[in-house]
């Protein structure tokens, strides 16, 4: 199988304070793994890649001393949203791709719900 | 930059009609990968294909990658409540795993 999870499912913070989000990969090893952020009734939209022992690579326009992302081992990725804001309220989703396969599927954590008061 | 396009942005059907979404790409694709998200759930595979003009099916599902591999559709025949769920395609990022992904076709069946 090949299973992601999330930690934690939901998060209410107070505004300025910061958040972590850990993705982990239970039954496989994730040299890369992928956050996204979704809005209500939105699509995917790719914030970064995280690979196991370098620096995460940010798409455009995604502030990378905002969302700070760790890959300090095979199977753990985090995502620290630092001084959230409202704005910053989201879902925020990982994905893994488990590389035994061939095909580049990727496995989707069950999400962050992230509110920010 | 890349970007991939679904039409339509909803679908509203009766229970045993057929449904259909379209996926665009701005760019031509390696590979094309289709998802489904259940309603308040995390996106889950469906099926990637490959091959320009490449038709698969899965039961009631039909997947086509367009001959100019960029555009692709899925096809749903005699919808039924359980495919309810938003479906997404998905297209990598020339020579990365990187995946762009759609915009979505929200589908809801109605009994």
């Amino acid at each position: 199988g090949a299973v992601v999870s999330q930690h934690p499912s939901w998060v209410i913070c107070k505004s300025g304070t910061s958040v972590k989000i850990e993705c982990r990969s239970l039954d496989f090893q994730a040299t890369t793994m992928f956050w996204y952020r979704q809005f209500p009734k939105q699509s995917l939209m790719l914030m970064a890649t995280s690979n196991e022992g370098s620096k995460a690579t940010y798409e455009q326009g995604v502030e990378k001393d905002k969302f700070l992302i760790n890959h300090a081992s095979l199977t753990l990725s985090t995502l620290t949203v630092t001084s959230a804001h409202p704005e910053d309220s989201s879902f925020y989703i990982c994905s893994a791709r488990n590389v035994e396969l061939a095909v580049n599927e990727q496995f989707f954590g069950p999400g962050t719900r992230l509110t920010v008061l | 930059g890349q970007q991939v396009m679904q039409i339509p942005q909803y679908q509203h059907v009766q229970e045993g009609e057929d449904f259909t979404t379209y996926c665009n790409s701005s760019t031509t694709l390696s590979n094309i990968q289709w998802y489904k998200q259940r309603p308040g759930g995390h996106p889950v595979f469906l099926i990637q294909l490959v091959k320009s003009g490449e038709v698969k099916k899965q039961k009631r599902l039909t997947f086509q990658f367009g001959e100019a591999k960029k555009n692709s559709s899925l096809h749903i025949t005699a919808t039924q409540t359980t495919d309810v769920g938003t479906y997404f395609c998905a297209g990598p990022t020339s020579g990365t795993y990187k995946y762009i992904f759609g915009t979505g076709t929200r589908l809801k069946v109605l009994a």
